[in-house]
């Protein structure tokens, strides 16, 4: 069965302090996304990678930044976090964008900012 | 540009039918549907091309009306299991990603 792993399911980090979320995915699978879901405003984009090393900025892109070393690697990085940037992150991977192939999502890291 | 959904929320009783709208003011390749149950990850349902086609598995369809940039799920006979949230993902003609609803909270009793 096709996985997308998300590493923490919840975390709790201190306003200031640099957090890395990390995301791995098994289908070979060339486009990797994070998004942020808050209740009310769905799914919205920070940032997706269609390739290794490439990555491109999503909807809401500030406060984050993120890191394709690897096809199957995709980590979001909040360089100093703070309570606004409370909130479920979800990544997503697909074979390609759009063109008859659906996204697979990881379970979720609920992350809290104190 | 976020497409809007509606309804915001819907509650069913077991066997009832309902219909969730998706409309985007941007010329759209495509339209995927979701569904999210509580505390778990996103699941794809389906996607619809640029063509007006329509598709579906088992008593859940949608269809795509790319002359009003709309798309429709259907929900026939609904089940419990079917209770969650409904999220469209719209792509626009020469777009690259996904931009997703709000989402429809569908609640099916008993």
């Amino acid at each position: 069965d096709v996985k997308v792993t998300q590493s923490s399911r919840y975390l709790v980090k201190r306003t200031g302090e640099k957090v890395f979320l990390e995301c791995v995915q098994d289908m070979d699978h060339e486009n990797m996304f994070w998004y942020r879901q808050d209740p009310g405003l769905g799914l919205r984009l920070i940032y997706f990678s269609y390739d290794v090393k490439m990555k491109e900025k999503g909807d809401i892109p500030e406060g984050y930044s993120v890191s394709r070393e690897k096809k199957e690697r995709f980590s979001l990085i909040l360089e100093s976090a703070s309570t606004n940037q409370t909130s479920m992150y979800l990544c997503a991977s697909s074979l390609l964008i759009g063109r008859g192939y659906g996204y697979t999502f990881g379970s979720g890291t609920r992350l809290t900012v104190v | 540009q976020q497409p809007v959904q509606s309804p915001q929320a819907v509650i069913l009783r077991e066997g009832e039918d309902a219909v969730i709208n998706c409309s985007s003011s941007k010329a759209l390749y495509s339209v995927h549907w979701y569904r999210q149950k509580h505390g778990e990850a996103p699941v794809f349902l389906m996607i619809l091309l640029k063509g007006g086609e329509q598709k579906g598995h088992d008593k859940i369809s949608a269809s795509f009306n790319e002359k009003k940039q709309q798309s429709s799920l259907y929900l026939t006979a609904s089940q419990l299991s079917y209770s969650g949230t409904y999220f469209c993902g719209t792509e626009m003609e020469y777009g690259n990603k996904l931009v997703f609803g709000a989402g429809t909270i569908l609640r099916v009793k008993s």
